[in-house]
């Protein structure tokens, strides 16, 4: 069966300082890979979305960048955290194609101070 | 703009009755709609889907309507139970192609009594 880990599940840090969160997927090949945050009191925002090795697209205009170094890792940087970064971050994959589910991870709560 | 709304916030019933839980969208080029279930500090885990062709599915306790002309969807849980209290997340999509980016609603917290 295919399983999603994401971590570290909690990370406080001082605006300004570097990010790395990172999300391997098992049990399934050339997924396609999604970052969303949940920021508080909100619904999910899709950030980035990844079909392939090196392949990225970016949703909406921010401070973080995502890479996809090897086919089931994904990974979500910042060079220097702001204090909107703040949030619930969710790593999630599906099989490839349309009108499948997304299967998340249990999160990353970032917290910026 | 919000595509896709869950208007209520919060809903509360008894254990053992039904609870209902609606979503409305605005785009009608979504064919693919689906409902999630979170508890705090988790990832949401899916619960049952939707297509633009059907109108009704159903798996165990649950059961999605899709009304196409009203753009509504709603989730029926059926008895609803003390371990059904979370927060439900209907989302939505319509890109097609490679990818399944789906665009949620903000979520209504279900409180089921015991």
């Amino acid at each position: 069966s295919q399983t999603i880990h994401q971590w570290p599940a909690t990370l406080v840090q001082p605006v300004g300082s570097p990010l790395s969160l990172e999300c391997t997927v098992e049990g399934t090949s050339n997924p396609n890979l999604y970052w969303y945050r949940q920021a508080a009191g909100r619904g999910l925002q899709l950030l980035f979305y990844s079909v392939g090795i090196g392949q990225i697209s970016s949703e909406v205009p921010q401070n973080l960048s995502a890479s996809r170094p090897q086919d089931r890792q994904f990974i979500l940087s910042s060079k220097k955290l702001l204090l909107s970064d703040s949030g619930f971050y969710l790593c999630a994959w599906s099989a490839t194609g349309g009108n499948s589910p997304l299967h998340f991870g249990n999160g990353t709560r970032l917290t910026v101070t | 703009d919000q595509q896709v709304k869950q208007n209520s916030p919060s809903l509360s019933v008894q254990e053992g009755r039904i609870s209902i839980l609606n979503c409305d969208y605005t785009n009608s080029m979504f064919d693919y709609f689906l409902w999630y279930k979170k508890y705090p500090a988790e990832g949401p885990t899916f619960l049952i889907s939707i297509s633009s062709i059907k109108d009704k599915n159903e798996d165990g306790r649950f059961t999605v309507f899709l009304n196409k002309s009203a753009k509504h969807l709603s989730l029926h849980i059926v008895p609803s139970q003390p371990g059904d209290s979370a927060v439900y997340f209907c989302a939505a999509s319509g890109y097609g192609g490679a990818t399944n980016k789906l665009i949620f609603g903000t979520g209504t917290l279900l409180a089921v009594q015991p």
